[in-house]
Order: C-alpha cells, then structure tokens, then sequence
C-alpha cells in the first residue's frame, strides 16, 4: 500500500525567509497530493494540491512541485509571515481513494 | 455557516467505559472519514463512509465502530476504550462537487485512563 514519509519534522526559518517541506510516496499509482494546515486547536485545512498531470502549481506565496520520477513533491513558501506558522501535512491519494498522510511538519517562524 | 461539529472537544474516561464520540456536518456531504492524530505518527484513518448506510474500515479500525444511519451524522463509539487509543481525533466529510477538499471538525482530544 501506499507510504508517505515528510521532512522535517520541525523546521525554523526567519521571518520573510523561504520555508520548503519535502514528502516522499510510495506508490506510483497515486495522482492526488494536498497539502493541509494545522494551526493550534484547530483541524487542518487544505491550502493548496497538485495532480499527476502538472509539475507545479502556486498560489500567491505558495506552492508545490511535483516529481512523479522520483515519487516526492515539496510544498514552497516564500516570504514568511507569522501566521505561517503551523503544522502542515503533505498526503497521496492511494488506490481506494484514501488519503494516506505523511507525518507532519511544524513550522516556526522566528521574528 | 458551512462546518462539521464534533462533540465533545475534550473527554476524560477509564479503561473500559463505553463512549460515544458524535461528527454531524452541515453541508450535505456524501463522504465521511474519522481519523486519529497522534505525535510522529500524523493523520491514521480509522473508518470511513461513502454515503448512508456504507462504511468501511480505514487503516487503524481495531476497537472503534461507526455507523452512518443519516447522512449528516457519523459518530465514533469506543466500546470498551483502552489507553492506547488516548488521541486527538478528527471527522471530516467532502462531496464530489468541492473536489476532494477535506473539510474538518475541530478535533476530539480523549484521555482514557
């Protein structure tokens, strides 16, 4: 089944920096990668998604890229801001049709 | 307002009480999904639910139920819950039309002692 593994675990750029989180998956028959945000006690919301049939997609400060060859897309944020910081998820879509989701990344942003 | 309400936001129980866990959304979602966050581990589905009267098991079904009688509600019933599954628990629903966007409750946090 599929597997997918996030990095880093924690990561910590400076205030207007760029933040960049990486996910691996496993299986290559997977054509739906979202990437969700967990701010605290809240549950998470979906901020941006690619499909097979595109290498990268962005909207305003945000982005990701897609590697079908290698199996892992990365999600992209330029110009952090405080309230970027968060939890975010990166997931594939398995054969069922179910999101199967990567470990997670907090992200903090240092003033 | 568009949501999917979960209750309670937080519960405290003993190894062994029977619990109920209730998801009801407001957007005539087809699809349903509980999942259990826990560190390190991100996001495991537990059961989910296409439509009335159709649920299946996700990756982590053991020692949960669902049922899915009426399309707005999914509950989550721990029939004889144990430590391990002290977890921040979420229901999500979606529909077709919204394509493939998660829309989530604001989480469960459960302690069982």
């Amino acid at each position: 089944g599929e597997n997918v593994e996030q990095h880093p675990s924690t990561l910590s750029v400076q205030e207007g920096d760029s933040a960049v989180i990486k996910c691996t998956y496993s299986d290559s028959a997977s054509n739906y990668f979202p990437w969700y945000k967990q701010e605290l006690g809240k549950g998470p919301q979906l901020i941006i998604d690619i499909r097979s049939n595109v290498g990268e997609k962005k909207d305003q400060r945000i982005a990701v890229t897609l590697n079908k060859t290698a199996k892992h897309f990365s999600l992209h944020i330029t110009e952090t801001q405080p309230e970027d910081s968060a939890v975010y998820f990166c997931a594939a879509r398995d054969s069922n049709y179910q999101l199967i989701w990567g470990a997670g990344t907090k992200l903090i942003i240092k003033p | 307002e568009a949501q999917v309400t979960q209750n309670p936001r937080y519960l405290i129980t003993v190894t062994g009480k029977k619990l109920t866990v209730t998801c009801s959304q407001n957007m005539n979602h087809e699809y349903m999904s509980w999942y259990r966050q826990d560190p390190g581990l991100g996001l495991r589905q537990i059961y989910y639910s296409m439509n009335v009267e159709v649920t299946d098991k996700g990756d982590v079904p053991e020692g949960y139920k669902v049922s899915r009688k009426e399309k707005r509600n999914f509950p989550l019933i721990l029939e004889s819950p144990s430590p391990n599954q002290t977890s921040l628990y979420f229901c999500a629903s979606t529909t077709p039309s919204s394509n493939e966007k998660l829309f989530f409750g604001s989480g469960t946090q459960l302690s069982v002692l």
